[in-house]
């Protein structure tokens, strides 16, 4: 069966520092990856997809980066942090030709 | 535009009643419409789906209706329990190129009284 990791679970960090969050998926090939970001008590925003290594495209313009490194390999990066990248990011996947996406167990993100 | 709205932004019921969630949506092109249900502090979790063939699907005390033509589609919750407290999320998708993109409503705050 097919899982998905994300680490750390918690983060804090200072205004200005640089961020690096990962997620993996286990037990399928060639996912399509999804990162998104939830502010507290908010919806779900979509900030990147993947469908494949090296194709990463970008839903709003932001502080943020997405790379893919390896095929079930999905990161989200930030040079220089800003107060407002507070919120929980959630990665997700899903498989191609279906629509379900199955969504990891988050990264919450505390900027002071 | 892609959008998708999504009604009562809060909603509290005695246990043992039924709770109707409902959200529409903006492109007619739409053909998947899952619903996640989020606990407090964890990740949305998928409860049911419906495809756009099909009028109407139920599993157990869920249930989903969705109108094609009036772009509606809603979530039935019977013989609600404690434990059905969360938020509660809509989605419509649509298929891109090459993925599948997922809008979702901005999402249901559940609360079951005792």
């Amino acid at each position: 069966s097919q899982t998905i990791h994300q680490w750390p679970a918690t983060l804090v960090q200072p205004v200005g520092s640089p961020l690096s969050l990962e997620c993996t998926v286990e037990g399928t090939s060639n996912p399509n990856l999804y990162w998104y970001r939830q502010a507290a008590g908010r919806g779900l925003q979509l900030l990147f997809y993947s469908v494949g290594i090296g194709q990463i495209s970008s839903e709003v313009p932001q502080n943020l980066s997405a790379s893919r490194p390896q095929d079930r390999q999905f990161i989200l990066s930030s040079k220089k942090l800003l107060l407002s990248d507070s919120g929980f990011y959630l990665c997700a996947w899903s498989v191609l030709q279906t629509d379900t996406q199955y969504f990891g167990p988050g990264t919450r993100l505390t900027v002071l | 535009g892609e959008n998708v709205e999504q009604h009562p932004s809060t909603l509290s019921v005695q246990e043992g009643d039924s709770a109707v969630i409902k959200c529409t949506y903006s492109d007619s092109a739409s053909n998947y419409f899952p619903w996640y249900k989020q606990e407090l502090g964890k990740r949305p979790q998928l409860i049911i789906d419906i495809r756009s063939n099909v009028g109407e699907k139920k599993d157990q005390r869920i249930a989903v209706t969705l109108n094609k033509t009036a772009k509606h589609f809603s979530l039935h919750i019977t013989e609600t329990q404690p434990e059905d407290s969360a938020v509660y999320f809509c989605a419509a998708s649509m298929k891109k190129t090459s993925y599948d993109k997922v809008i979702f409503g901005p999402g249901t705050s559940l609360s079951v009284i005792p």
